[in-house]
């Protein structure tokens, strides 16, 4: 079965710093996409950026970007220039890309904390 | 914004009554689903759909039914409330344009005393 860990409960960065938030995951399929999602205080889920497993350049959405590594699993998420805007929990996702069924699975999440 | 409301946004309701939730979408998307959310869980998926009166279970499905009859709707149905149904519970579309990507519906808050 496939899994989604973040080992860092919790992060902290200070205005206009960067930081890298991660996430690692287990599967044993070739085709799939990973997905980071953003929730705010106000609780909606927004997509933040997503990448798909077939391509090796690694995706980027203004100041976030991920660094994807295949044969290691990981998917970690770097956030740069740092805004107040960007206090949330963040959440790491997994889709098979070989199941028509779209069963998304999420990691236990990351509360940044942004300090001015 | 991917065209998706719930309602109702928060509830309190007691152990044993009846509840459904309503997920609404307006862009025709043919995969729907209803998660749950808890501290230290993240997102778990309760049911989805895959097209009108096409259902399946998801991996907390215990306690809950659903039923789609339109494309536009899906519901959530909890037949008889307990205290561990407590959560916020958030339905999703499936964009087949983008890749498998899901959107998300702003949430409900379910409190069951």
């Amino acid at each position: 079965a496939q899994t989604v860990t973040q080992s860092q409960p919790e992060m902290s960065v200070q205005e206009a710093e960067t930081v890298t938030l991660s996430c690692t995951y287990d599967t044993s399929e070739s085709d799939y996409y990973l997905f980071w999602y953003k929730q705010p205080p106000s609780r909606q889920m927004i997509l933040v950026i997503r990448q798909e497993a077939y391509k090796q350049q690694n995706a980027t959405e203004n100041r976030f970007s991920v660094n994807f590594q295949k044969a290691a699993k990981s998917f970690s998420l770097k956030i740069s220039d740092s805004q107040l805007g960007d206090a949330a929990m963040y959440f790491c996702a997994y889709i098979t890309g070989s199941s028509n069924t779209g069963k998304l699975i999420f990691g236990q999440g990351t509360t940044l904390q942004v300090k001015p | 914004d991917a065209g998706i409301t719930q309602s109702p946004r928060h509830k309190v309701t007691e152990t044993g009554t009846p509840v459904t939730l309503r997920c609404h979408q307006t862009e025709n998307h043919r995969y729907m689903y209803w998660y749950r959310q808890d501290p230290g869980h993240g997102l778990r998926l309760i049911h989805y759909s895959y097209g009108v009166k096409d259902t399946d279970k998801g991996e907390v499905s215990d306690g809950y039914s659903v039923s789609r009859s339109k494309t536009e709707d899906f519901l959530l149905t909890l037949e008889s409330a307990t205290s561990s149904q407590t959560s916020v519970y958030f339905c999703a579309i499936n964009s087949d344009r983008e890749g498998d990507t899901q959107y998300f519906g702003p949430g409900t808050r379910l409190t069951v005393l």
